[in-house]
């Protein structure tokens, strides 16, 4: 099994632009967490799916974050317009329910110039 | 407040010591609990688990116990390595049951 596949692996875009992250979580995992994490606030629930279905985006910071599921294989999370403070190591985990714990992805750094 | 409360670092040790990282949950019922590692520049991983309470996780050398009564589960290994040198994480369900919440890490760094 490759894992939790994220990219890109490092992200370098200048304030305004739009940036798209992406995630493939591992066959057969029902649940889909986005987190975020930074030296300040260490690691946050963003969002998380569950079948596909967002069931609780309450840690999106700010409607210029988004995120979709179109189907069990891929995600997306999207920060448009981008600002610098968005700066941080953004990660996908999924799990199969609860049981076995979330298998993360090795992250995407984000830098916003 | 937290549901998770973690020791605080940075913790340096030299190679051979023994480590302990606290850690404390506020949860209903018994739920599993877990441990992860955050090696540089990585994700985290899992590193173990206790699905019932009085159970032990055990992996690479660490160990840690379920107690319900103290509502603790604790990180311990006997002989620390450079190797270990890495941020760990403890983590609980939060209020929903498929959520993990995270404690705040903590920075181990063993020295030779």
């Amino acid at each position: 099994d490759a894992g939790v596949i994220q990219s890109p692996r490092h992200e370098v875009t200048e304030m305004g632009q739009e940036v798209t992250l992406r995630c493939k979580p591992i066959s057969g995992h029902d649940y889909l967490f986005w987190y975020r994490q930074t030296m300040m606030r260490g690691l946050e629930l963003l969002i998380y799916f569950n079948n596909n279905v967002p069931i609780d985006d309450s840690g999106m910071p700010e409607d210029r974050f988004s995120a979709k599921m179109p189907n069990a294989s891929f995600s997306t999370l999207k920060i448009q317009p981008s600002e610098p403070r968005d700066s941080a190591v953004y990660f996908c985990a999924s799990s199969y329910r609860q049981l076995t714990g979330y298998t993360f992805g090795s992250g995407t750094r984000l830098t916003v110039v | 407040g937290d549901s998770v409360t973690q020791m605080e670092g940075p913790v340096t040790l030299s190679e051979e010591a023994f480590l302990t990282i606290n850690c404390t949950y506020t949860a209903t019922g018994y739920p599993s609990l877990f441990w992860y590692v955050q090696y540089p520049g990585e994700g985290l991983q899992l590193l173990l688990k206790a699905t019932k309470a009085d159970d032990k996780g055990s992996n690479k050398g660490f160990e840690a116990t379920y107690r319900k009564e103290t509502t603790s589960f604790h990180l311990e290994k006997g002989s620390v390595q450079v190797s270990d040198s890495a941020v760990y994480f403890c983590a609980a369900p939060g209020a929903g049951s498929y959520q993990l919440t995270f404690g705040k890490g903590t920075k181990l760094s063993v020295i030779p």
